[in-house]
């Protein structure tokens, strides 16, 4: 149950696009297509992004989206804005009602 | 509206024992797979517990294995965490999180409660 790797940190300014990675095994992200993305603010409780890989929760901007290659996932940041500055987590299944989650990665709007 | 409030956080000495419990509403809670999820200061999300409906199975990390128990009543619409032989390292806030329907993804979290182990 090691957890999935991330990027510590990384930026964009406004309206530019930002990718995050999150880099599992053949026994998380790359055996099951249960890929969630959390953002966090701090201090606040963690929110649905993205699940399925690609899906997004009802009133999740279309700004975000997702993806899988093999073992790695990312979230993809459209038009940043500056309210998208927050941590975000990835998250997978690792096994039957088990899940894995990034370290995180805190995303700086400039 | 889905709410999960949890509570029964608190200070505890190394060793120590504590019940948390989280109590759900605005859903079938009967329904839905439900976990528990921490984050130390400063950190990441770390998974901890989950408990399936209908046949109540239980899951455990690693971590809290042989000290943790998850249980639910779900006539009472609750999950409990009961966290025996605490550690220094199991300082953390805990939410309470439901499990999509889908089992997919967590979609609702409570707020959490504070943890502290300390001497």
């Amino acid at each position: 149950q090691s957890a999935l790797t991330q990027p510590r940190s990384v930026s964009g300014s406004p309206g530019q696009s930002v990718t995050i990675s999150c880099t599992g095994t053949s026994s998380d992200v790359g055996a099951y297509n249960y890929v969630s993305w959390y953002q966090q603010h701090p201090g606040k409780v963690p929110k649905l992004m993205i699940y399925d890989v690609t899906k997004r929760p009802s009133g999740v901007p279309d700004r975000f989206s997702g993806s899988k290659s093999g073992n790695t996932a990312s979230l993809t940041i459209s038009g940043l804005q500056a309210e998208d500055e927050a941590d975000y987590f990835c998250c997978s299944h690792a096994g039957t009602y088990t899940w894995v989650f990034g370290g995180g990665t805190k995303l700086t709007v400039l | 509206e889905v709410l999960l409030v949890e509570s029964g956080g608190g200070l505890v000495k190394p060793g120590g024992s504590l019940g948390l419990s989280c109590t759900a509403s605005g859903f079938s809670f009967s329904a839905y797979n439900m976990n528990w999820v921490r984050q130390a200061p400063g950190k990441g999300l770390e998974w901890v517990s989950s408990m399936t409906r209908g046949t109540g199975k239980t899951y455990y990390a690693d971590s809290v294995k042989g000290r943790f128990t998850v249980s639910r009543d779900n006539a009472k619409n609750s999950l409990f965490l009961q966290m025996n032989s605490l550690r220094v390292d199991d300082t953390a806030l805990y939410f309470c999180a439901r499990e999509q329907i889908t089992g997919s993804a967590l979609d609702y979290w409570g707020q959490g409660t504070p943890v502290t182990v300390s001497s």
